[in-house]
């Protein structure tokens, strides 16, 4: 059975803290997603990344980065957390399905974290 | 630039009722589509996806949605509910990466189905 795991469910926060979510997929992907969640706006792509070390902007990279340190794990980190980042946070893995960078097919999502940031 | 339409942010439906939840895309390049559903507390799971053939494609859960290129709608259907589909449904679309490295999948703001017994 495929699954993603994300290291927490809630999360608070305060303004300014550095903040890490992480996420694990257990079946050897090689494309791996963050995506924030906000009512009325669906799922919004923030990073992406389809190898080890590597990574790409989405819709909405400012005030996040990422790490890919190895293929299973994928981080999002918010440097300096602001009261606008407070929003439900998806990770999410695909398998890479032609011979070149791609988010096709189905995607596997994890749980979820809901953040807030006070 | 693509995008996707969700026009009912919330359908409410007596159980056993058919239901028909919208999804309209704009892009005049080939595309997948996708429905998704998020039940309360979950992440999301695909209920059904198009990538080729037959334009009526089935899913889980009893699920179906049909894909029609001139409208360039894939409505997702059932014809009968249950208080168990109570969830968040998203619609998706994949295009292909033209002016990017990836193909990127683009969803729909969601439609919360409500299924009142």
């Amino acid at each position: 059975d495929v699954k993603v795991t994300q290291s927490s469910r809630y999360l608070v926060k305060r303004t300014g803290e550095k903040v890490f979510l992480e996420c694990v997929q257990d079946m050897d992907h090689e494309n791996m997603f963050w995506y924030r969640q906000d009512p009325g706006l669906g799922l919004r792509l923030i990073y992406f990344s389809y190898d080890v070390k590597m990574k790409e902007k989405g819709d909405i990279p400012e005030g996040y980065s990422v790490s890919r340190e190895k293929k299973e794990r994928f981080s999002l980190i918010l440097e300096s957390a602001s009261t606008n980042q407070t929003s439900m946070y998806l990770c999410a893995s695909s398998s890479l399905h032609i011979d070149r960078p791609s988010s096709t097919d189905t995607q596997y999502f994890g749980p979820g974290t809901r953040l807030t940031v006070l | 630039a693509q995008s996707v339409t969700q026009l009912d942010s919330q359908v409410p439906v007596f159980e056993e009722a058919p239901v028909e939840l919208r999804c309209n895309y704009s892009s005049s390049v080939s595309v997948y589509l996708f429905w998704y559903v998020q039940y309360p507390n979950q992440g999301l799971q695909l209920l059904l996806k198009y990538l080729s053939g037959s334009t009526l494609v089935k899913g889980i859960n009893g699920f179906e949605a049909e894909f029609n290129k001139s409208q360039t709608s894939f409505h997702l259907r059932k014809p009968s509910v249950h208080i168990s589909d109570t969830a968040e449904y998203f619609c998706a679309v994949k295009v292909n990466g033209e002016e990017t490295s990836y193909d990127k999948v683009i969803f729909g703001p969601g439609t919360s189905l409500s299924v009142i017994p």
